[in-house]
């Protein structure tokens, strides 16, 4: 089966930097994925991961680590829109090809 | 990318009774899927929507109790069956748009209450 941490909640300020971290266990792993998620709406794609290695795009990035079994996603910037659940996703290929949802963190950024 | 319709957005239900959720995509796509998100948690996924044949459930789910139909490649339903408090919950349309690509796509789900 699968397992993926992430802290339940997290704080910051407006403007600051924030890490949010995953860790995961799979058997068949085809991806580490993260998404945004505002409260009463759907998830939207952040971003993808596939090898190892850091992923930038504009303010958020992300980072990976298969060996580790670890995942990071970068929050540069913060504004308060930014204040949402991120979900860590994985897909394994031996449990099937749908993501599968660690818990979720949710940021609340503050002024 | 996809545009995903999800009917009902929402709707208030009498424990026992049975209600069905469609879903519909603006384009053709490889795979569908169905999550749901109780209150204040993450996404479950319940099965993935095979077309042409039987859904594929995940652990703890079963076909009496979500029923779920996929008759093309652009529509699926989900059926809550007999439903109970516990199954008010936010359920949601996935897809995957082909083998080739890696983002899924979620609809606007529908957000269901059992009295």
């Amino acid at each position: 089966g699968q397992n993926i941490d992430q802290p339940t909640e997290m704080t910051a300020t407006e403007g600051a930097i924030v890490q949010i971290n995953c860790t995961y266990q799979t058997s068949g792993f085809n991806g580490l994925f993260w998404y945004q998620q505002h409260a009463g709406e759907a998830p939207t794609f952040l971003s993808y991961n596939v090898l190892d290695g850091l992923e930038e795009k504009g303010r958020f990035s992300s980072f990976l680590s298969r060996s580790k079994g670890y995942s990071y996603l970068l929050l540069k910037e913060l504004q308060m829109k930014d204040s949402a659940s991120y979900l860590c996703a994985v897909r394994d290929l031996q449990a099937g090809t749908a993501l599968i949802f660690g818990k979720g963190t949710t940021l609340s950024v503050s002024s | 990318s996809a545009v995903i319709s999800q009917k009902p957005s929402r709707d208030i239900c009498q424990r026992g009774t049975s209600l069905t959720i469609q879903c519909q995509v603006d384009s053709q796509v490889t795979m569908m899927f169905w999550y749901r998100q109780q209150p204040g948690q993450s996404l479950t996924l319940i099965a993935t929507a095979n077309q042409g044949s039987e859904a594929t459930y995940e652990s703890g789910f079963v076909i009496d109790k979500f029923p779920i139909s996929r008759p093309n490649l652009t529509f699926s339903t989900l059926t809550v069956s007999n439903m109970s408090p516990e199954d008010s919950s936010i359920y949601l349309c996935s897809v995957l748009l082909s083998w080739a690509s890696y983002e899924q796509y979620f609809g606007p789900g529908t957000r269901l209450t059992v009295t």
